[in-house]
């Protein structure tokens, strides 16, 4: 009954290569979030759908694409990975549409670490 | 444009204490905030928020929230902290006064509760 699943937990992968990071939510949610993490623990908005339109695209490589299939899933795919690449990726969600008490926090996926040698 | 600032990269207290991390904003119109925690290889936790109402908000684990709009800041606090509160806390703040608006969030303060 996980609310924000990401698959893998883990990616290592060599430079040069196109990887793929998914994300489901249960919770019915009407907005997720693409974050990158660095070393630092500095947080990063990538992206953000409402309703599986793209609302937010931050400075980003066009190297990284996303793709909302529908309202419960994001999915992030990478081209031509760099060693830059390297961080743990979020994904999120929220309720944006004030429908009650539990309105505009974000929950948090456990992240997935990628590592580009 | 807005943003938010977590002054303290880190703040120790012994267990016990009271506990504050601070954090100010600045945003066009009027600030939704919130807290949330990160425990080591975790995922970020919500904990409390404010968007309207009493100043003072409370949140999981005995955390609460102090909203003070003529000092633009929203001050973490627990009156006795706990080994186990030792994580990574990081502030955001949405203005959503404009459609939609993002969510902006600080570089996070690591609290470290000393036994």
């Amino acid at each position: 009954d996980t609310a924000v699943s990401q698959t893998p937990k883990y990616l290592v992968t060599q430079m040069g290569n196109d990887k793929s990071i998914k994300c489901e939510q249960n919770l019915g949610h009407d907005t997720m979030y693409w974050y990158k993490q660095d070393s630092k623990k500095f947080l990063k908005i990538m992206f953000s759908y409402n309703n599986k339109e793209l609302i937010i695209n931050e400075t980003v490589p066009n190297r990284f694409s996303p793709k909302s299939p529908d309202k419960a899933h994001l999915n992030l795919h990478i081209n031509s990975l760099e060693l830059g690449d390297s961080a743990v990726y979020f994904c999120a969600s929220s309720q944006d549409r004030f429908s009650g008490r539990n309105s505009y926090e974000q929950y948090f996926g456990p992240g997935t670490r990628l590592t580009v040698t | 444009a807005q943003s938010v600032a977590q002054p303290e990269d880190q703040v120790n207290v012994a267990e016990g204490n009271p506990l504050t991390v601070k954090c100010t904003y600045s945003v066009s119109g009027n600030p939704y905030l919130f807290w949330y925690v990160q425990y080591p290889n975790r995922g970020l936790q919500f904990l409390l928020k404010y968007i309207t109402g009493d100043n003072l908000v409370k949140g999981s684990y005995g955390f609460e929230a102090e909203f003070n709009k003529s000092q633009t800041s929203f001050h973490l606090k627990k009156p006795s902290a706990l080994v186990s509160d030792s994580a990574l806390y990081f502030c955001a703040v949405r203005d959503l006064s404009g459609g939609y608006q993002k969510v902006t969030f600080g570089t996070g303060t690591k609290l470290q509760v000393i036994p």
